[in-house]
């Protein structure tokens, strides 16, 4: 598996944007990029996903670099209900379904501020 | 509301006494799978199943069971639980796209179950 490098925290205020970097230099051309989030005593929750196009959705944004080694999830207006442990995970697009799996590292431990 | 649901959530057990962690998901998918967390280690997958009747191991399936005989459960079985398998679990579930490059399908986890063996 592919793997990806995050910090292990960040702290930003409410209400500021928030970008949480993720580098995956050794991504494969198939790889797709997802990002979930685990806020406190629950379970894993989706964020977003891409391929190779920057990705906008209701709680986020996935800005991918040109040669896809890194990425940037954006919480454009972060509140206090965003402090999370965030993941970013590749999972191989050329891989029958049946064996894909999520991996989840250490991930980021966001921290939001009043 | 789509979900997935386990239980018990919490459960204090010992040593030997079998156990089994229900899982149960209302959106009609066919991939099913089994998370345990620990601290240290993140997430690792224990068993997977594609569709009814079809089950396979994920990275740590020793100590566990599963089975699959119903699309919407996937129980989880510990037959002799020992301490080391003190952990919090989560269960998941996707839609299974067929072929190649679907591997988007949001997966959706349920609330955990925090098992302690003593």
């Amino acid at each position: 598996d592919a793997k990806t490098t995050q910090p292990n925290s960040m702290e930003s205020n409410e209400e500021e944007p928030v970008h949480l970097p993720c580098n995956h230099s050794t991504i494969s051309g198939t790889d797709y990029i997802h990002w979930y989030r685990q806020l406190p005593s629950q379970g894993p929750e989706y964020v977003i996903h891409g391929l190779t196009s920057n990705v906008n959705n209701r709680m986020a944004s996935l800005a991918i670099a040109e040669d896809r080694k890194s990425s940037t999830l954006i919480l454009h207006r972060a509140t206090l209900r965003d402090a999370a442990v965030y993941y970013c995970i590749l999972t191989g697009g050329d891989i029958i379904q049946g064996a894909q799996k999520l991996v989840f590292g250490q991930g980021t431990r966001l921290t939001i501020n009043p | 509301e789509a979900q997935v649901t386990q239980n018990p959530r919490y459960l204090i057990t010992v040593t030997g006494k079998k156990l089994t962690v229900t899982c149960s998901q209302n959106m009609n998918h066919e991939y099913m799978s089994w998370y345990r967390q620990d601290p240290g280690l993140g997430l690792r997958q224990i068993y997977y199943s594609m569709n009814v009747e079809v089950t396979d191991k994920g990275d740590v399936p020793e100590g566990y069971k599963v089975s699959r005989k119903e699309k919407r459960n996937f129980p989880l079985i510990l037959e002799s639980p020992s301490p080391n398998q003190t952990s919090l679990y989560f269960c998941a579930s996707r839609f299974e796209g067929t072929g190649v490059g679907s591997s988007y399908n949001e997966q959706f986890f349920g609330p955990g179950t925090r098992l302690t063996v003593l």
